[in-house]
């Protein structure tokens, strides 16, 4: 079974620009979540995606947006750039239903770097 | 108070020999219990899971839940110097939250040959 995957997996932008990050998780989960991870943060929760629905959200302010699309693929967006934005970003796969639904399985990430 | 603590480390542990890492958390309502690893830039990788009271084994791996004191554990026998990575404990709290997930800041391991 393939696993996660981002692309791109590297993207240098300057501040103001927008960005936009894709995720195709593992074929059967309905459940995206994408994380901003920094050395001094750590891994902070975006949000969920479950089924085209964002069913949970972050602490993270309006400037960072996601979709997800009927075949479970997601994608973020961060408009305006700044350089705190700076960081690695996961996406993170998980069945999202009864069971084992908050079991995730991540991707390798996008380094984003913002100049 | 952080809603899920984790000993920032490094914790050194020589070769052989086991490694224990500890995780407490807030929520008395949490319900599932995780363990990642995570090496120097890569992603992290789901290792262990628990979601009752007690001891769960996987080969060298055994997650150890204490829902009354409200912490994880996580022991590693025979530690390999493969194992040295950062390890994260993530706990998905009980009351209805915007983080699904709630992930400490990780412990880093090393350990030496």
């Amino acid at each position: 079974k393939a696993g996660v995957t981002q692309t791109p997996r590297y993207l240098i932008k300057t501040r103001g620009q927008q960005v936009t990050l894709s995720c195709s998780p593992i074929s059967g989960h309905r459940s995206v979540s994408w994380y901003q991870q920094t050395p001094g943060q750590g891994l902070q929760f975006l949000f969920e995606y479950f089924s085209e629905t964002q069913r949970n959200k972050g602490n993270f302010p309006g400037r960072f947006s996601g979709r997800q699309f009927s075949n479970s693929r997601s994608e973020m967006n961060v408009s305006t750039l700044e350089l705190g934005d700076s960081a690695l970003y996961l996406c993170a796969s998980s069945p999202g239903t009864s069971g084992r639904a908050y079991e995730q399985f991540f991707g390798p990430g996008t380094r984003l770097t913002v100049l | 108070q952080k809603e899920v603590e984790q000993n920032s480390g490094p914790l050194s542990v020589p070769e052989g020999a086991i490694a224990s890492l500890n995780c407490t958390y807030s929520d008395r309502g949490s319900q599932s219990f995780f363990w990642y690893r995570q090496y120097s830039g890569k992603s992290p990788e789901l290792i262990m899971f628990i979601y009752s009271n007690g001891d769960k084994e996987d080969g060298r791996f055994t997650a150890q839940l204490n829902k009354a004191s409200q912490y994880v554990s996580l022991l590693i026998r025979d530690s390999q110097p493969s194992d040295s990575a950062t390890y994260l404990c993530a706990v998905e709290p009980g009351y209805s939250s915007a983080s699904k997930i709630i992930f400490g800041s990780g412990t880093r391991l090393s350990i030496r040959p």
